[in-house]
């Protein structure tokens, strides 16, 4: 596709309930990163993916939280029993290999009730 | 824990001034600096990067860059209400990809 997509856009659940939130890099990126936006705040760094490299995990804020990529392409993140703190903006971005130019996905909005 | 800071604003400017835009950053062995903009509810959308000490133009928009100062910085000049913005600064970690985000300053452009 032209640019990276992420679905859902919206996401509302509830406390304790598992949710799976989806990003398609664009075409050909191989660097793939999650990060996630408070209300107000920055991004913060949750993973980063570079091909078959191991994942950079470091930023990911409790066990509850994983990701996945396959095939070098698409990745989800998934979140099991979601916590009103985990409301966010999840955002997703992909780089080409050799450059510095991250391009993000238009966010998943994550609201836990 | 290599941090990236930012006055989060709001910095107010009046239409057709010049709006500076300030960022420093802990890792002294950073090489690379970026400079997002963020419509309110939108993601990040890249202005400008620069690698070099000294300035960078390009149209409106001016990086500098004093890494002895670990001082970034982004002007914009002829400021519109169109530029009226959260404006985020990055850098990777050095010797990675590991992006560190500021919080952000929010512009305001007054018309």
């Amino acid at each position: 596709g032209a640019g990276v997509s992420q679905s859902p856009s919206n996401k509302v659940t509830e406390k304790g309930k598992d949710v799976e939130l989806r990003c398609d890099p664009i075409s050909g990126h191989t660097a793939l990163y999650w990060y996630r936006q408070s209300l107000g705040q920055g991004l913060e760094f949750l993973i980063y993916f570079q091909g078959n490299s191991a994942p950079d995990k470091s930023g990911l804020p409790s066990d509850r939280f994983s990701a996945e990529r396959t095939g070098g392409s698409v990745s989800t993140l998934t979140i099991q029993r979601t916590q009103q703190e985990d409301s966010a903006v999840y955002l997703c971005a992909s780089r080409l290999a050799g450059t510095d130019t991250q391009y993000f996905g238009p966010g998943t909005r994550l609201t836990v009730l | 824990q290599k941090e990236v800071e930012q006055n989060s604003g709001p910095l107010s400017v009046p239409e057709g001034a010049i709006a500076s835009l300030n960022c420093t950053y802990s890792d002294r062995g950073s090489q690379s600096f970026f400079w997002y903009r963020q419509y309110s509810g939108k993601s990040p959308e890249l202005i400008m990067f620069i690698y070099s000490n000294g300035d960078k133009e390009d149209g409106r928009f001016t990086a500098q860059l004093n890494k002895a100062s670990q001082y970034v910085s982004l002007l914009i000049r002829d400021s519109q209400p169109s530029d009226s913005a959260t404006y985020l600064c990055a850098s990777p970690i050095s010797g990675t990809y590991k992006y560190i985000f500021g919080t952000g300053t929010r512009l305001k452009v007054l018309a």
